[in-house]
C-alpha cells in the first residue's frame, strides 16, 4: 500500500513569506502528527490531528498552524517565516490514537528560509 | 512532560553487537518506540514496548523496564547498512503525544 506522502519535497522561501506543506496519510490512517527536525533540536512535536480536530499542540508559536480534512489529509502552514524555521518537516500517520502499530513517517519537506 | 536521554554516538565493527540505552522521565507512560533513520530519509519503525521485558525481532531486540525508566535497543550481527541514527520515543498516556530523544548515531566499520 502507498506510504505517507508529503509534498513538496523541497522548498526555498524568503523571510516573511508564508508556506503550506501537505501530508497524505496511509489509507485508513486517521491520526496525523507533524514534527520539525533540526540538527540541534532533533524531532520536535508540532501538532496532532484526529478526525479533523487538533488534539495536541507542541511548544511552537502561533505562526505554526495546521488542519485536517475529512479524508484525513493534513496541511500545515507557517506564516511570517524566520530563518530559524529552516528544517525538515515530517508528517507521521497512524491507524488510531494510541495505536501500538506505531507511526509511519513520510519522507518530509525540507524547508530552507533565506 | 518527557525527558529522554540517549548517547549521541556509538561505533562498532561489522558482525558485532551494539546496545543503545535510553532513559526517560515521564509524567505518564503509554509505550516506548524505537525508530531507525538513515541520513536524508524518514524515520522507520523498529519496535514498540509497553510492558516490561524483551521484544525480539530478527537481529533487533528492545527491552523495557518501566520502574527504572529505561530501555535499550540491541543490534546483533551488525551490517554496514545498520549505520544510521536510532531514535527513542516515549508516548504520553494522557495525550498520546510522542516525544523523541535526540537520537544515537551508530557507525558500523568494516
Amino acid at each position: 500500500k502507498a506510504g505517507v506522502t508529503q509534498t513538496p519535497r523541497y522548498l526555498i522561501k524568503t523571510r516573511g513569506q508564508q508556506v503550506t506543506l501537505s501530508c497524505s496519510p496511509i489509507s485508513g490512517h486517521r491520526s496525523v502528527s507533524w514534527y520539525q527536525q533540526t540538527p540541534g533540536q532533533g524531532l520536535q512535536f508540532l501538532f496532532e490531528y484526529f478526525s479533523e480536530t487538533q488534539r495536541n499542540k507542541g511548544n511552537f508559536p502561533g505562526r505554526f498552524s495546521g488542519r485536517q480534512f475529512s479524508n484525513s489529509r493534513s496541511e500545515m502552514n507557517v506564516s511570517t517565516l524566520e530563518l530559524g524555521d529552516s528544517a525538515l518537516y515530517l508528517c507521521a500517520s497512524s491507524l488510531d490514537r494510541g495505536s501500538f502499530y506505531g507511526y509511519t513517517f513520510g519522507s518530509g519537506t525540507r524547508l530552507t528560509v533565506v | 512532560g518527557q525527558n529522554i536521554d540517549q548517547p549521541t554516538e556509538m561505533t562498532a565493527t561489522e558482525g558485532a553487537i551494539v546496545q543503545i540505552n535510553c532513559t526517560y522521565q515521564t509524567s505518564g507512560f503509554n509505550g516506548l518506540f524505537w525508530y531507525q533513520q538513515h541520513a536524508g530519509e524518514a524515520p522507520t519503525f523498529l519496535s514498540y514496548n509497553v510492558l516490561d521485558g524483551l521484544e525480539e525481532k530478527g537481529r533487533f531486540s528492545s527491552f523495557l523496564s518501566r520502574s527504572k525508566g529505561y530501555s535499550y535497543l540491541l543490534l546483533k550481527e551488525l551490517q554496514m547498512k545498520d549505520s544510521a541514527s536510532y531514535l527513542c520515543a516515549v508516548r504520553d498516556k494522557d495525550d498520546y503525544k510522542l516525544s523523541f530523544g535526540a537520537g544515537t548515531t551508530v557507525t558500523v566499520r568494516a
